[in-house]
């Protein structure tokens, strides 16, 4: 059975800090990994990785795969309230469903 | 370009009663998926469709259905409801469903159970 384990669940840091979340994953036939941002109610579109050590980044969002380690982690540097959110990783197979970890809530204090 | 609608958006009902849901996909995506999300379990597959066939199911109780249009909309079904289906139900469309495409999830139905 496919399997997404993200941690921390909950981390609460200050405005300016810099965040690393973790996902790590044992899935068959593996394809991609996604990071989605969850404030509300729909998931938004973060990253989506293929490739092991390819870096992608978006402002100050970044994140990076490791195919053999079976691993992802996703860095928010300069915090800002506004990154408080749920943070979903989820990974695709060949059997057209996303399996996704349980999410680690950010909370950004200022 | 409009995103995945779902409707409604809350629901109350009562234990035993059935609900209908619905999703329109974005325009051009032909696989719809369902998911069921709480607290304590995360996100969780329901099904995935793609014209009009379903394609996969997660591991759901029989009470849970769904169906595809040919316009690609889709609906699910909850039958006989518990106290345990309370949750948020998001709908997510992509353009062929298989990794790697992304999925783009529709604002959800909040169901309550009460």
């Amino acid at each position: 059975e496919d399997k997404v384990v993200q941690s921390p669940l909950s981390l609460v840091v200050h405005e300016g800090d810099t965040v690393t979340l973790n996902c790590s994953y044992e899935v068959t036939n593996f394809r991609s990994l996604l990071w989605y941002k969850q404030e509300k109610k729909a998931p938004t579109f973060l990253f989506m990785l293929t490739s092991s050590g390819i870096e992608k980044k978006s402002g100050r969002l970044s994140s990076i795969l490791d195919k053999k380690e079976l691993f992802s982690i996703l860095n928010i540097t300069a915090t800002q309230t506004g990154d408080s959110a749920i943070y979903l990783c989820g990974t695709g197979a060949g059997s057209y469903q996303l399996t996704f970890g349980k999410g680690t809530k950010l909370s950004v204090i200022p | 370009k409009a995103g995945v609608t779902q409707t409604p958006r809350y629901l109350i009902k009562t234990r035993g009663q059935q609900v209908t849901l619905s999703c329109s996909p974005i325009s051009g995506h032909r696989s719809v998926s369902w998911y069921q999300q709480t607290p304590g379990q995360g996100l969780q597959f329901l099904f995935e469709y793609f014209s009009e066939t379903q394609r996969n199911k997660g591991n759901f109780p029989g009470r849970f259905s769904g169906r595809q249009f040919s316009n690609s909309r889709s609906e699910m079904n909850v039958s006989t409801l518990e106290l345990g289906d309370s949750a948020l139900y998001l709908c997510a469309s992509s353009l062929a469903g298989s990794s790697p495409y992304g999925y783009t999830f529709g604002s959800g139905t909040r169901l309550t159970v009460v």
